[in-house]
């Protein structure tokens, strides 16, 4: 069956650290991927998004590799802060163009303490 | 630019009743999707409207209905409320043109059914 894994568990680290989120998923492929970050009680916000021919994506802060052999994507905060507390969820944009939709991951809860 | 917003933000109803929800899509964006977010499921995908037309559909019942309006607006329909309809609904829009767009989301309307 399809799906896409993220760690359930919270993720907790200390300011300053790096974070790590991962997103592993089985019999899809996709074309590109994405990962959002989502508040509670507010709507996903777009971070970044990476093409399955990318290897590798940066954005201040931001960093995420995309693995088709290992069906695997990583996120990373660098200098994380307080304020990237929330959750971040994987999707998979997936369908043929014109078709496509993003299939999301049930989300990684990251803590960042001061 | 304005964002997405959707109305209501908040809606109590009774099982076996229907409820419409609405959602205005940033000025431009020719694509509207619909997303039910639950604690257990996550966040899953409803279905998309292009240009008034439904583009593509998630996996609910026939219950779950939608449609877009000239001016890119988007309603959704819930028929025969059942408790475990009670979710998060989030909107997203996007230019929905080719491949690899992000989505905006609104902050939601929160359904509780009893």
């Amino acid at each position: 069956s399809q799906k896409i894994e993220q760690n359930s568990e919270a993720l907790n680290i200390q300011e300053g650290k790096t974070a790590t989120l991962t997103c592993n998923y089985t019999n899809y492929s996709p074309a590109y991927l994405q990962w959002y970050r989502q508040d509670p009680g507010r709507g996903p916000v777009f971070l970044l998004l990476i093409r399955e021919n990318e290897k590798e994506k940066r954005k201040e802060r931001l960093k995420v590799t995309f693995d088709t052999t290992l069906k695997q994507s990583l996120f990373h905060i660098t200098a994380s802060q307080p304020a990237d507390s929330a959750t971040y969820l994987c999707a998979l944009e997936v369908g043929n163009t014109g078709f496509q939709k993003l299939v999301f991951g049930t989300g990684t809860r990251l803590l960042v303490s001061p | 630019k304005a964002g997405v917003t959707q109305t209501p933000r908040y809606l109590i109803k009774t099982r076996g009743q229907q409820v419409t929800l609405s959602c205005s899509p940033i000025s431009g964006h020719r694509s509207v999707s619909w997303y039910q977010q639950t604690p257990g499921q996550g966040l899953q995908f409803l279905f998309e409207y292009f240009s008034e037309t439904q583009r593509n559909k998630g996996n609910f019942p026939g219950r779950f209905s939608g449609r877009q309006f000239s001016n890119s607006r988007s309603e959704m329909n819930v028929s025969t409320l059942e408790l475990g309809d009670s979710a998060l609904y989030l909107c997203a829009s996007s230019n929905g043109q080719g491949r690899a767009y992000e989505q905006y989301f609104g902050p939601g309307t929160r359904l509780t059914v009893t």
